[in-house]
């Protein structure tokens, strides 16, 4: 099946809340990425953070990773109606591999 | 920096035929290009592996005589899908990954915009 869960698989929240989004995975992997995705548009990458780190900060956006549970967590904090998109957990293994979680669809009501 | 593109953007096209989707790295050089597809509310699956100068590396269920991947330069890679038929429509995403440090990071895969390929 295929490598990591996402959830929840929809989250809807209002303007100025906390979005946050989890992510697990089963076997080892060299890194995690986050991607966002708005609707029928390409990917952009978020963060990666490496298997030896626990985590990253970048602006709104905060992942964590715990190697022991085989998860990760992405954060968005005072989120915008602009950050209203789908958010990929991408697990890269050997080969430079990444394989993607089924998506969170996150929706920021004004 | 970093900065991927794909052409055409949309394309839409008779069965049977043939259709190529050009992937560029437009400021780097891409050791190493990946072609995912993409259905309606699905995620990404990965199809096959492009390292440039030799042949694509395609996962388990992936037709390769279908699915025909050229990577003939660092900045270029192209998908043909031949002889395409309606259950191939779909969104079809490359990536690229720098082989070079400097300003792109050699960990990440930069996506192109995606191609949707409807077939008739």
């Amino acid at each position: 099946s295929q490598q990591g869960e996402e959830d929840p698989q929809a989250l809807s929240i209002q303007e100025g809340e906390n979005a946050t989004m989890n992510c697990s995975y089963k076997t080892s992997i060299n890194n995690l990425q986050w991607y966002r995705q708005n609707s029928g548009r390409g990917l952009v990458h978020l963060i990666l953070i490496r298997s030896n780190e626990r985590e990253k900060h970048s602006g709104r956006l905060r992942v964590t990773l715990d190697t022991s549970k085989k998860s990760s967590s992405l954060l968005i904090t005072a989120s915008r109606a602009a950050d209203t998109a789908s958010y990929f957990c991408a697990k890269e293994t050997s080969g430079s591999r990444l394989t993607f979680g089924e998506g969170t669809q996150l929706t920021v009501n004004p | 920096g970093a900065v991927v593109s794909q052409h055409p953007s949309r394309v839409i096209c008779k069965s049977g035929t043939s259709v190529k989707i050009e992937c560029r790295s437009l400021d780097f050089q891409a050791t190493t290009m990946f072609w995912y597809r993409q259905f309606p509310k699905q995620s990404l699956m990965l199809m096959a592996t492009s390292n440039e100068g030799s042949k694509a590396t395609y996962e388990q269920g992936v037709e390769k005589d279908k699915f025909l991947i050229n990577h003939a330069s660092l900045t270029l890679s192209t998908l043909t899908v031949t002889s395409a038929h309606p259950e191939d429509s779909s969104f079809y995403i490359c990536s690229a990954r720098g082989g070079y440090s400097g300003s792109v990071s050699t960990d990440t895969q930069y996506f192109g915009p995606g191609t949707r390929l409807t077939v008739l």
